[in-house]
């Protein structure tokens, strides 16, 4: 039972366009939702995150959307560069005793020059 | 301020065997979680230390143990090795276990069972 779904394996986009990357979550114990970035040979690096007391993030280019009503989140890249091509993983966790964090399958963004 | 680091960063092993994985925590960072990904998916949780004490646990077997030091450095030992422990292992710290601070990851090990 996959308690987080990233069900595009893959998007493409012109650099300079924006990029936006989806996530859909079941479990409404959820309360505290990432984003990670990761290149081939390297662990996942830390983008983004968002509270579910707040339905938006802005850092930067990037801005992390929370519809919990929807249980969706997603993840816009503006403008794109081609640096930002990579693998992006959508997490979730819930605040309490641990804060195991539940991934989805993720995205592989591709931005072309 | 120094990363989470792991070592090795490859090893290659054989059914049975064990093997034991290593991970220094972020400075400041008390809490470590460990994650297995397989080719294809996103990391699986297998169980996070704090203060030297495991504090929750995903749904992997008991021949997956760890440790934490009081540095809050820590170990991942995996015994009688199976061709499906085949991943890359990674590990993450943060500042606390309670849930509402991103972990920061490591480069991983990627392990080969033969």
């Amino acid at each position: 039972d996959q308690q987080v779904k990233q069900n595009s394996p893959s998007l493409s986009v012109q650099e300079g366009r924006i990029s936006i990357l989806n996530c859909d979550y079941t479990n409404s114990m959820f309360d505290y939702f990432l984003w990670y970035k990761k290149y081939p040979a390297e662990g996942p690096t830390f983008l983004i995150s968002i509270s579910s007391i707040k339905d938006k993030n802005e850092d930067g280019r990037f801005t992390v959307f929370l519809n919990k009503s929807a249980k969706h989140l997603s993840l816009h890249i503006v403008p794109s560069q081609p640096g930002d091509s990579a693998v992006y993983f959508c997490a979730a966790t819930y605040t309490g005793a641990n804060s195991k964090l539940t991934f989805g399958k993720g995205i592989t963004l591709s931005v072309r020059p | 301020e120094t990363g989470v680091t792991q070592s090795p960063t490859h090893l290659i092993k054989t059914r049975g065997q064990q093997v034991t994985l290593r991970c220094s925590s972020q400075s400041g960072h008390n809490t470590v979680s460990w994650y297995q990904q397989a080719l294809g998916q996103g990391p699986q949780f297998i169980f996070q230390y704090y203060r030297e004490e495991e504090n929750g646990r995903g749904n992997f077997p008991p021949r997956f143990s760890g440790l934490q030091f009081p540095n809050y450095s820590s170990e991942l030992n995996v015994n009688a090795l199976e061709l499906d422990d085949s991943a890359l292992y990674l590990c993450a710290s943060s500042l606390d276990p309670n849930g509402d601070q991103p972990q920061h990851f490591g480069d991983g090990t990627r392990l080969s069972i033969l």
